[in-house]
């Protein structure tokens, strides 16, 4: 079976701080992998997706950036974080293909103070 | 471009009430649609799923059909429980996301179920 892990579970940082939050996913191979935002009592944005090692697109022009070194990992990352940046962080996956479902991380919950 | 308009919540119900929650969307061609829900401080769970018209996916107890006449993909139980509240949200997977798997999502709908 799949499995998909982000941590740290929980952060605070500073602003101005560098950030690094990391998924994995287990039990497949050459997924489609996700980054999303959730602000606080808001819907979900989609930051960033990947369907292959290297290969990134941004869908929000932001203070943010990912990376995919490995088939199965995907970084999110900021050199100097804002207040803005405060909120909850989720990974997905999916099967490549037409009109799969996604499979959700259990989420970073960053404050940055 | 494809869309998902979701009922406004909160929705306040009693327990073993009976629950809808409205979901219904805009897409070109045939879209898969999905129910997630995500309970507080956790990712988000698939719910349920339905692939083409007239399907009906179904899990836990709750259900939805894919309406494609009324373009609606609507979220029933028919005796809630406390454990049920959450948020959930309805998405779906159109014909620009055959390459990418991204998913289009309504913006959320919170269901609070009091004993």
């Amino acid at each position: 079976s799949q499995t998909i892990h982000q941590w740290p579970a929980t952060l605070v940082q500073p602003v101005g701080s560098p950030l690094s939050l990391e998924c994995t996913v287990e039990g497949t191979s050459n997924p489609n992998l996700y980054w999303y935002r959730q602000a606080a009592g808001r819907g979900l944005q989609l930051l960033f997706y990947s369907v292959g090692i290297g290969q990134i697109s941004s869908e929000v022009p932001q203070n943010l950036s990912a990376s995919r070194p490995q088939d199965r990992q995907f970084i999110l990352s900021s050199k100097k974080l804002l207040l803005s940046d405060s909120g909850f962080y989720l990974c997905a996956w999916s099967r490549k293909g037409s009109y799969y479902e996604q499979y959700f991380g259990p989420g970073t919950r960053l404050t940055v103070t | 471009g494809d869309s998902v308009t979701q009922m406004e919540g909160p929705v306040t119900l009693s327990e073993e009430a009976f629950l809808t929650i409205n979901c219904t969307y805009t897409a070109t061609g045939y879209p898969s649609l999905f129910w997630y829900v995500q309970y507080p401080g956790e990712g988000l769970q698939l719910l349920l799923k339905a692939t083409k018209a007239d399907d009906k996916g179904s899990n836990k107890g709750f259900e939805a059909t894919y309406r494609k006449e009324t373009t609606s993909f609507h979220l029933e139980k028919g005796s809630v429980q406390v454990s049920d509240s959450a948020v959930y949200f309805c998405a779906l997977s159109g014909h620009g996301s055959s390459n990418t798997g991204k998913l289009i999502f309504g913006q959320g709908t919170t269901l609070q179920v009091k004993p």
